[in-house]
């Protein structure tokens, strides 16, 4: 199964960018990255997801890494409610596997 | 707006009971899945199905089985509930390959 490595957690101040690291060294060439958070006593959400080319949408970014071995999500601006745990995973056939994720706090 | 939905948000059930959690989505997805999430060990795949009639286990289908009889709803079974099942349970579904997974809001879980 291919795994991901992220810190456990990371502290942010209010309105600064975060970035969010995660190691996928045994990707393979067909499985996607994605990222998700989740909110206390709450499912999941999607945040973003990308294959090769580092991607942009209204919640965030994510830069992948040339070899595609890593990537980084990144908040351009932190607020008090992108406090939650995020979870990057990667999709190999239709098996999906959660590690504990990083656990992100927003300081005021 | 896509829907997973989970019949129960919290339940108490005692030892030994048989016990249904029912997960229903609306965006004819072929993959489903159910989790369990306890506190810092993260979401853990229990099983998953990717067809109608079809399951794969996941990494602890132990005390656990699921039923798909129909491509909307995917049901978690515990035969014989135990008090190390007292969790957060959460089920999920996605189109094949590369596509979102979209999850429930969860089924707390307290066996006494």
């Amino acid at each position: 199964d291919a795994k991901t490595t992220k810190p456990n957690s990371m502290e942010s101040n209010e309105e600064e960018p975060v970035h969010l690291p995660c190691n996928h060294s045994t990707i393979s060439g067909t499985d996607y990255i994605h990222w998700y958070r989740q909110l206390p006593s709450q499912g999941p959400e999607y945040v973003i997801h990308g294959l090769t080319s580092n991607v942009n949408n209204r919640m965030a970014s994510l830069a992948i890494a040339e070899d595609r071995k890593s990537s980084t999500l990144i908040l351009h601006r932190a607020t008090l409610r992108d406090a939650a745990v995020y979870y990057c995973i990667l999709t190999p056939g239709d098996k999906v596997i959660f590690g504990p994720g990083t656990s992100l706090s927003v300081i005021p | 707006d896509v829907k997973v939905t989970q019949s129960s948000r919290y339940l108490v059930k005692r030892t030994g009971e048989k016990v249904f959690l029912e997960c229903v989505q609306d965006m004819d997805h072929e993959n489903m899945f159910w989790y369990r999430q306890d506190p810092g060990l993260g979401l853990r795949l229990i099983y998953f199905s990717y067809d109608v009639k079809m399951k794969e286990k996941g990494d602890i289908p132990e005390g656990y089985s699921v039923s798909r009889e129909k491509k909307e709803r995917f049901s978690l079974i515990l035969e014989s509930a135990s008090t190390n099942q007292t969790s957060m349970y959460l089920c999920a579904s996605s189109s094949p390959l590369g596509n979102t997974i979209y999850f429930g809001e969860g089924s707390w879980l307290t066996v006494v």
